[in-house]
């Protein structure tokens, strides 16, 4: 089956470091991505990998483990306007390029 | 603005009438995909094109839903004899190697 799991909600404090982990199973895989997503809007792209080990954007790094079926998303500096949701997602090969979706981590980001 | 755009941003409807979204993807782009999402979930995937054939739909989604590419370029997506639970946010995307979203069309069916 397909299944993507993350954590529901997580807080944190401005200027802080978090951590949003994210475990799949999935049939095929060609891709972890990240997507930020505000209340109200459009998911936005953060990172993707496609093979192991960390990849670093500004303030925002993802690292996959294909092995362990484990990735996680990691703020730094974190900042109000960092408070949304975040969305793992895998893009499976079975077939099609197509894109399964965990259900997202609200984070919320105190002053 | 070259990213993908969708039309309506929003639509009231009555139960029981049709409703059709376009999308207009990024234009190199040649994959597209449609997604309901509703609040609290993450995006739940519909349909998927790669230029104009429809590679994939998703066995949940009912007979009343279906969608086009014609020419491989923009995308409809019709829903017939709406009902109250397809209120949601309907989101379309556009790939060459990552997947951007256009701003939504969020539906209430009353």
């Amino acid at each position: 089956g397909q299944n993507i799991d993350q954590p529901t909600e997580m807080t944190a404090t401005e200027g802080a470091i978090v951590q949003i982990n994210c475990t799949y199973q999935t049939s095929g895989f060609n891709g972890l991505f990240w997507y930020q997503q505000h209340a109200g809007e459009a998911p936005t792209f953060l990172s993707y990998n496609v093979l192991d080990g960390l990849e670093e954007k500004g303030r925002f790094s993802s690292f996959l483990s294909r092995s362990k079926g484990y990735s996680y998303l990691l703020l730094k500096e974190l900042q109000m306007k960092d408070s949304a949701s975040y969305l793992c997602a895998v893009r499976d090969t079975s077939g099609t390029y197509k894109y399964i979706f965990g259900t997202g981590t609200r984070l919320k980001v105190l002053a | 603005d070259t990213g993908v755009s969708q039309d309506p941003r929003h639509k009231i409807t009555k139960r029981g009438q049709n409703v059709t979204f376009r999308c207009d993807p990024i234009s190199e782009h040649n994959r597209l995909y449609w997604y309901r999402q509703t609040l609290g979930q993450g995006p739940e995937f519909l349909t998927y094109f790669q230029n104009e054939a429809q590679l994939e739909k998703s066995r949940l989604l009912s007979d009343r839903f279906s969608a086009e590419r014609p020419k491989g370029s923009f995308s409809t997506l019709e829903i017939q004899r709406t009902e109250q639970g397809d209120s949601a946010m309907y989101l379309c995307a556009s790939s060459k190697e990552t997947q951007y979203f256009g701003p939504g069309t969020r539906l209430l069916v009353l």
